[in-house]
């Protein structure tokens, strides 16, 4: 049963423009969000969070919204750049520790 | 540096042969877990550590064990690998959990095979 989706395996974007992806979540406990990525034969890193009493929290280039009644949070990559090509890992957390993910996109950022 | 180091990084092996992961974390964490990650699963939480001698399931602890007896080494046991093992493996660690600051800082990945 999976509590984090994110429901596009993949998205591609051209270099400048906006990327967004998109994660749901069905726990309404979740009280923690966070986004990770990952380069290919690497272990992801820690991108940007979110605390549930927020709605919006921004950081460069890299925006994350949540929408808790719609259960749904986002991550607004703008502009995109070929760096940014990697997988994407949607995690929310209940409690202390009990961290659940989703099972990732690949943004792919055209040139 | 501080980084989470796990060996081997590569691991192909057979059904029923015991094998061990190492993980190792140089930044004093408390908290340590090992994840799998499987295509269009994400990530799965096998076992975490609070804290030293303190361990606990995950979502997917079946077939594995894990042991803290140092704060630094969060050891993976598969005393009986079987096929559906097959996976990549990521150990994790953070100052506490993984919220606010203490995002969780993951380990370089260890491929598996289990034939």
């Amino acid at each position: 049963d999976q509590q984090v989706k994110q429901n596009s395996p993949s998205l591609s974007v051209q270099e400048g423009r906006i990327s967004i992806l998109n994660c749901d979540y069905t726990n309404s406990m979740f009280d923690y969000f966070l986004w990770y990525k990952k380069y290919p034969a690497e272990g992801p890193t820690f991108l940007i969070s979110i605390s549930s009493i927020k709605d919006k929290n921004e950081d460069g280039r890299f925006t994350v919204f949540l929408n808790k009644s719609a259960k749904h949070l986002s991550l607004h990559i703008v502009p995109s750049q070929p760096g940014d090509s990697a997988v994407y890992f949607c995690a929310a957390i209940e409690g202390d520790n009990d961290m659940r993910f989703g099972a990732g996109t690949r943004l792919t950022v055209k040139p | 540096e501080a980084q989470v180091t796990q060996n081997p990084r590569y691991l192909i092996t057979v059904t029923g042969k015991k094998l061990t992961v190492t993980c190792s974390q140089n930044m004093n964490h408390e908290y340590m877990s090992w994840y799998r990650q499987d295509p269009g699963l994400g990530l799965r939480q096998i076992y975490y550590s609070m804290n030293v001698e303190v361990t606990d399931k995950g979502d997917v602890p079946e077939g594995y064990k894990v042991s803290r007896k140092e704060k630094r080494n969060f050891p993976l046991i598969l005393e009986s690998p079987s096929p559906n093992q097959t996976s990549l493996y990521f150990c994790a660690s953070s100052l506490m959990g993984g919220r606010g600051d203490n995002e969780q800082f993951f380990g370089p990945g260890t491929r598996l095979t289990v034939l």
